[in-house]
């Protein structure tokens, strides 16, 4: 079975640029994470949908990111304009939610962006 | 401010040895879960524990869930060199399938070497 799937798997930009993270979630789950790791913060939620809602953006950083879920197998982050201090690797992960706290989640290999 | 605080940041032992990595917050979690990332790739769930007190062993991996549920440790006995890795904590707050989200330590980087 395909695990999450996200695209570009690296991608480097430069400061002002738009930049547009895809991730595929496994099929049949209904729950989708967007999380951002860096050495100095570790790893952070940024948004969360559940059956296509976003239900928690508190951690999406300034109005520069933006999420969209237009359906169960496609998500998208979109940095706009992108910043040197947004470089970081940014995971997609998915899970079958219905029995709580013990969810798995399941992460895709991550995409890592640089901004120069 | 992280809620999660995990120790040592770092560990480098020789194969073979016993290390124990801990994970600690004033905040209770309904439930906490270990996982471990390897480089160039996404964390993999290792276990999830629920219960205050509860141990679980994973071959030679032992998770121990406080009895508070503020904290966990992870006791790996005869260390090999594929346990390097990075090992993360992650507490849920929430009981509630959508409300609940996910607190993630730093983690802790282990090396194990031949």
């Amino acid at each position: 079975d395909a695990g999450v799937i996200q695209s570009p798997r690296h991608e480097v930009t430069e400061m002002g640029q738009e930049v547009t993270l895809r991730c595929k979630p496994i099929s049949g789950h209904n729950s989708l994470f967007w999380y951002r790791q860096t050495m100095m913060r570790g790893l952070e939620l940024l948004i969360y949908f559940n059956n296509n809602v976003p239900i928690d953006d508190s951690g999406m950083p300034e109005d520069r990111f933006s999420a969209k879920m237009p359906n169960a197998s496609f998500s998208t982050l979109k940095i706009q304009p992108s910043e040197p201090r947004d470089s970081a690797v940014y995971f997609c992960a998915s899970s079958l939610t219905g029995t709580g706290s013990t969810d798995t989640q399941y992460f895709g290999p991550g995409t890592r962006l640089t901004v120069l | 401010t992280q809620l999660l605080e995990q120790s040592p940041q770092f560990l480098s032992i020789q194969e073979g040895e016993n290390l124990t990595v801990y994970c600690n917050s004033s905040s209770v979690f309904s439930s906490l879960q270990w996982y471990r990332q390897e480089p160039g790739e996404g964390p993999v769930l290792l276990v999830t524990v629920v219960t205050g007190g509860e141990v679980k062993k994973l071959k030679r991996l032992t998770f121990q869930f406080g009895d508070a549920r503020k904290d966990s440790s992870l006791h790996i006995t005869a260390a090999q060199t594929g346990d390097t890795g990075l090992y993360l904590c992650a507490g849920a707050r929430g009981f509630v399938g959508v409300r609940y989200a996910l607190n993630f330590g730093k983690g802790t980087s282990l090396l194990v070497t031949p």
